[in-house]
């Protein structure tokens, strides 16, 4: 149906709470792509799925970071002892298929950390 | 490893002007080369893409891009700028491998004045 989406849109929390953003690709994209744009570190890839499997967690920044997938549809990021510096907004997207190249982005999650 | 440079992270131009974002991307194998939009607490829009082929690019809302291998540029233009242009936009690299992982820019701002 409509685009991916992201939930919730604002989240705030205070330092060491564990957050879960929640992410809904589009409907038969099977790849699906964790994002992060902070105001220092700009746009930085997370973690890429492909069905339920992580083949790229790369750009986790630390092991306080995880994400799984399930059903090959919904996805959930999330980050346990939060620091101030996780506040950032997290971005999703969606493809078709792995080697399609157009990712369609979600709207984003923006998490400030208190 | 990929990389990507934008020059100028504010740019104004006149409404009616024309609008060029400059890219320079790094990378050590073929790239694929995008230009992404941001209007203010949106997710990101795809404009246009280079993969392979042609080299002149259309997108859309009038821009496009030129990839020019010997220069490693990917600028993005417009020949007349529109008030609703007013953004950040990003260039991104990816590799041609199975997936594609996007290496963001930092992003040009975008004002258009009357």
């Amino acid at each position: 149906g409509a685009g991916v989406s992201q939930s919730p849109s604002n989240k705030v929390t205070e330092k060491g709470k564990d957050v879960e953003l929640r992410c809904d690709p589009i409907s038969g994209h099977t790849a699906l792509y964790w994002y992060r744009q902070s105001l220092g570190q700009g746009l930085e890839f997370l973690i890429y799925f492909q069905g339920n499997s992580a083949p790229d967690k790369s750009g986790l920044p630390s092991d306080r970071f995880s994400a799984e997938r399930t059903g090959g549809s919904v996805s959930t990021l999330t980050i346990q002892r939060t620091q101030q510096e996780d506040s950032a907004v997290y971005l999703c997207a969606s493809s078709f298929l792995a080697g399609s190249y157009e990712q369609y982005f979600g709207p984003g999650t923006r998490l400030t950390v208190t | 490893a990929q990389s990507v440079t934008q020059l100028g992270s504010h740019v104004s131009v006149s409404e009616g002007a024309l609008v060029l974002l400059r890219c320079n991307y790094s990378s050590s194998v073929p790239p694929y080369l995008f230009w992404y939009v941001q209007y203010p607490n949106q997710g990101l829009q795809l404009l246009l893409k280079y993969t392979t082929g042609a080299t002149l690019v259309k997108g859309i809302n009038g821009f496009e891009a030129e990839f020019k291998k010997s220069e490693t540029s990917f600028h993005l233009t417009k020949p007349s700028a529109h008030m609703s242009d007013a953004a950040e936009y990003f260039c991104a690299v990816s590799g041609s491998g199975g997936y594609n992982k996007l290496i963001f820019g930092a992003g040009t701002r975008l004002a258009v004045h009357p």
